[in-house]
């Protein structure tokens, strides 16, 4: 089945303790998204990858680290959590930059207290 | 910077009803505007997808249109079920340089159909 992958769906961490957020995808998509989800504030872009080793900021990139070393697989690094990451946060792909077509993962829900 | 309003905020109908949704853009330039479903803990659903140079696409019961000129597009959903209860979320993507093919969501309508 065609999917995105993000593990894990529920984390609480505590301040200053780094964690991963991992994202894979099984469609040999080239571009990859990670977005987070706020009340009042709708989904907005952390990072973006356009292909292997070719990653860019979005709109909210403070706090967040990213790494495409292979097609596959795009993680989410937050090497100091605070509690204004706390979030829900969703990974996507597609086959292209210029493709029509998202594919969402289920999202992470992260508590950072 | 571009801005994309989903009004109103949270819906409530009965079963059966036809039912507008409504998002509005301020950036003319759009390349498509997608409606997307999500349900409580899940992720979203791509529902229609409409390319700048199209007016309308309609999947089933569902039909959206899109009208550059006054930066708005409406999702339409014909005899609603309970079953079509979730936070619908329009994300337009513009056709500009430096954008990179990002997607600015509205912040969603949230549906309930009731029995």
């Amino acid at each position: 089945e065609a999917q995105v992958t993000q593990n894990p769906r529920y984390l609480i961490t505590v301040t200053g303790k780094k964690l991963t957020v991992t994202c894979s995808q099984n469609m040999n998509h080239e571009y990859m998204s990670w977005y987070r989800q706020d009340p009042g504030l709708g989904l907005r872009q952390i990072y973006y990858s356009m292909n292997v080793e070719v990653t860019d900021k979005g709109d909210v990139p403070e706090g967040y680290k990213v790494s495409r070393k292979e097609k596959r697989n795009f993680p989410l690094i937050l090497e100091s959590p605070s509690p204004n990451q706390t979030s829900l946060y969703f990974c996507a792909s597609r086959l292209t930059a210029s493709s029509y077509g998202y594919t969402f993962g289920s999202g992470t829900r992260l508590t950072v207290v | 910077k571009q801005e994309v309003t989903q009004i109103p905020a949270a819906l409530s109908v009965p079963e059966g009803e036809n039912l507008v949704l409504n998002c509005s853009f301020t950036d003319s330039a759009i390349y498509n505007l997608q409606w997307f479903r999500q349900d409580p803990g899940k992720g979203l659903t791509s529902l229609l997808l409409i390319q700048s140079s199209q007016r309308e696409q309609t999947s089933g019961r569902l039909n959206a249109s899109l009208d550059k000129s006054s930066g708005r597009s409406t999702l339409y959903i014909a005899a609603s079920q309970p079953g079509d209860s979730a936070t619908y979320l329009c994300a337009e993507r513009l056709d500009r340089p430096g954008t990179a093919s990002k997607l600015t969501f509205g912040t969603g309508t949230r549906l309930q159909v009731t029995l």
